[in-house]
């Protein structure tokens, strides 16, 4: 089936160091769109990436779409303490009523 | 506060008794779903349900789940007889949609009901 492969799976970082996670699709996706989500809470939506070779920005998060619109990318620059959780691709399969296939989540773990 | 709001915020349970997880109150949206966790893992999708009927499901979503909207707001997530390794977080979402409904803007999780199956 289709699946959304995520890595790395954690990343301890200084804070004020950068942070990247990277979400590669077996197939093509309609879209696809970025989470965070706190220890213990629910996801919530950081953005969605719809045109092939989009970047899209945040302040400091930095969002890419690949050019086939299979593989994607987050990065933060100069983390914050604030910037603590578990990011998640999801990608929206085509030709379907909106379901997403989410990647497995990578971790950000500031070092104290 | 999300706007999606799940109740029980957490529920224990009995391996084979039957759990209802509610979403309340929706307002007019179509298209919501359901997805779960294990913890520490991915979110898996469950069922979209849009204009009262199942729009798409996966195979976790065997004969033992069901999905309603009995009120024409809640909308409930029914496990009827529960094993151990449907302990999870259930999150209830709706999709936001542009006016001509072609392109969605993301999902709005809920804050989602812990079930534990003991």
């Amino acid at each position: 089936g289709q699946q959304v492969m995520q890595i790395p799976q954690y990343q301890h970082v200084q804070e004020g160091e950068d942070f990247t996670t990277y979400c590669n699709s077996s197939t093509t996706l309609s879209n696809i769109q970025w989470y965070k989500q706190r220890p213990g809470g629910h996801p919530v939506f950081l953005i969605q990436l719809v045109k092939s070779g989009e970047v899209k920005k945040q302040k400091r998060l930095t969002f890419q779409f690949g050019e086939a619109k299979k593989n994607s990318s987050l990065h933060i620059t100069a983390t914050q303490t604030t910037d603590v959780g578990t990011y998640f691709c999801a990608g929206e399969l085509m030709d379907s009523n909106y379901q997403l296939i989410w990647g497995a989540g990578t971790k950000l773990i500031i070092k104290p | 506060e999300p706007e999606v709001t799940q109740t029980p915020s957490h529920q224990v349970t009995q391996m084979g008794q039957e759990v209802i997880l509610r979403c309340v109150p929706i307002s007019n949206h179509l298209y919501f779903y359901w997805y779960r966790q294990i913890l520490g893992q991915k979110v898996e999708f469950l069922v979209s349900f849009y204009n009262n009927e199942i729009s798409e499901k996966s195979e976790i979503f065997d004969d033992q789940f069901s999905v309603e909207r009995p009120d024409g707001s809640n909308f409930t997530l029914k496990i009827r007889s529960t094993k151990l390794e449907d302990s999870a977080m259930y999150f209830c979402a709706r999709a936001e949609f542009t006016y001509a409904g072609t392109e969605n803007y993301g999902y709005t999780f809920g804050s989602g009901t812990r079930l534990t199956v003991v």
